[in-house]
């Protein structure tokens, strides 16, 4: 079957560096995608990794190792805002529903304090 | 201009009773989808359909029903409502899923009493 594992909570003061780790197993794998999501809000796409490597995008930083199955979202210079759930979601395309079906982790609850 | 919006935001309603959500995008996405997120907020996929024809169906109850009248809509149908169907329902839209990004509406909170 398929699982993808991350910490559940996660907890950071204001400028810190926070990394968020998610280990997954699939029968295949087609990238590697991570979502914010406020209380009360709708999930919001971060950031997207096909490849090995490290993408940044302003203060987040995503990064992928596919022979380690391991992915992580980095976030930078913590702002009071950054308080949400993370959750890591990965395409199996072995799956039927294959490439359209967005598989997601649990979810980690990042506190971010003064 | 809201790229998914679903209606209502908010259902109460008593068990054995039936409700519907409606969604639309105007992203010009050709697939759509519908997830439940309970209260620990784990995010399951229920359906995905690409240009009104059904993709995806996972394993729910078939008190499930969803429907695509065109490729902009997807509503979602719930006949004989139970407690455990109580949750946070989102539609999604995606133009590329190999990208990885779904545009999420802002949810449908639905409370079986």
């Amino acid at each position: 079957g398929q699982s993808l594992e991350q910490p559940s909570e996660v907890t950071a003061v204001e400028g810190a560096i926070v990394q968020i780790n998610c280990t997954y197993q699939t029968s295949g794998f087609y990238g590697l995608s991570w979502y914010q999501q406020h209380d009360g809000g709708a999930p919001t796409f971060l950031s997207y990794n096909a490849l090995d490597g490290l993408e940044e995008t302003g203060r987040f930083s995503s990064f992928l190792s596919r022979s380690d199955s391991y992915g992580y979202l980095l976030l930078q210079e913590l702002q009071m805002k950054d308080s949400a759930s993370y959750f890591c979601a990965v395409r199996d395309p072995q799956l039927s529903g294959g490439y359209n079906k967005l598989i997601f982790g649990a979810g980690t609850r990042l506190a971010v304090h003064p | 201009d809201t790229a998914v919006s679903q209606t209502p935001k908010y259902l109460v309603t008593q068990m054995g009773n039936d409700k519907s959500i409606k969604c639309e995008q105007n992203l010009g996405h050709d697939t759509m989808y519908w997830y439940k997120q309970d209260s620990k907020k784990f995010l399951k996929i229920m359906f995905s359909y690409n240009n009104k024809e059904l993709i995806i169906n996972e394993t729910v109850p078939n008190r499930f029903s969803p429907k695509s009248p065109d490729k902009a809509h997807l509503n979602l149908h719930i006949n004989s409502l139970e407690l455990g169907d109580s949750a946070v329902y989102f539609c999604a839209s995606s133009q590329e899923p190999r990208s990885g990004e779904l545009f999420f509406g802002e949810g449908s909170r639905l409370t079986v009493l």
